[in-house]
């Protein structure tokens, strides 16, 4: 039973297109997030919702637009691909509860090749 | 605003040698820290996390962490290393035991036999 999944696991797409990328998680978690993990492997968060609401926006083109459909699902839409988005992408999610246990559930992450 | 510096990009050891990862962070408030583990093309796992209870940490397969405030630090160890413990560790910190994650540059742990 896979606990936070990620749809596709690789991507491969032109320069100017146009994709998603699907997150799910079947914890019950109140909280998702959207990492990025360039090529030098450092990894930086880019947004985050809390029950459907957007509550991390962090300083990303807005080219990328997350998208909650409820709790469980937190999408990631990236218009007009660049070479510099190329990355792998992670899906994160926690339990936001204060003086719960908090620590976030990552996704296998989804591997974007931009040509 | 939170910060982590991970000293050493790439560690090696021998199997059965003392496994020591660095990590120094600067925050405003209290800290909450975390270490986290990569295997190759997977996701990442926890490892250990310290939410201001006991300052030395336990993890899983044998890792621990001793928070040191003096020292802003949060070092990873593990007294004999295994051959599967070859990956990718990466230390974080938090504001709050949830939320925003801010992560150091990561630390690839080698083993060798």
């Amino acid at each position: 039973d896979t606990a936070v999944s990620q749809t596709p696991k690789y991507l491969v797409t032109q320069m100017g297109n146009d994709k998603s990328i699907k997150c799910e998680q079947n914890l019950g978690h109140d909280t998702m997030y959207w990492y990025k993990q360039d090529s030098k492997k450092f990894l930086k968060i880019m947004f985050s919702y809390n029950n459907k609401e957007l509550i991390i926006n962090e300083t990303v083109p807005n080219r990328f637009s997350p998208k909650s459909p409820d709790k469980a699902h937190l999408n990631l839409h990236i218009n007009s691909l660049e070479l510099g988005d190329s990355a792998v992408y992670f899906c994160a999610s926690s339990q936001d509860t204060s003086g719960g246990r908090g620590e976030q559930y990552f996704g296998p992450g989804t591997r974007l090749t931009v040509t | 605003a939170q910060s982590v510096t991970q000293l050493g990009s790439h560690v090696s050891v021998s199997e059965g040698a003392l496994v020591l990862l660095r990590c120094n962070y600067s925050s405003s408030v209290p800290p909450y820290l975390f270490w986290y583990v990569q295997y190759p093309n997977q996701g990442l796992q926890l490892l250990l996390k310290y939410t201001s209870a006991a300052t030395l940490v336990k993890g899983i397969n044998g890792f621990e962490a001793e928070f040191k405030k003096s020292e802003t630090s949060f070092h990873l160890t593990k007294p004999s290393a295994h051959m599967s413990d070859a990956a990718e560790y990466f230390c974080a910190v938090s504001p709050t035991s949830y939320g925003k994650l801010t992560f150091g540059q990561g630390t690839i742990l080698t083993v060798h036999p």
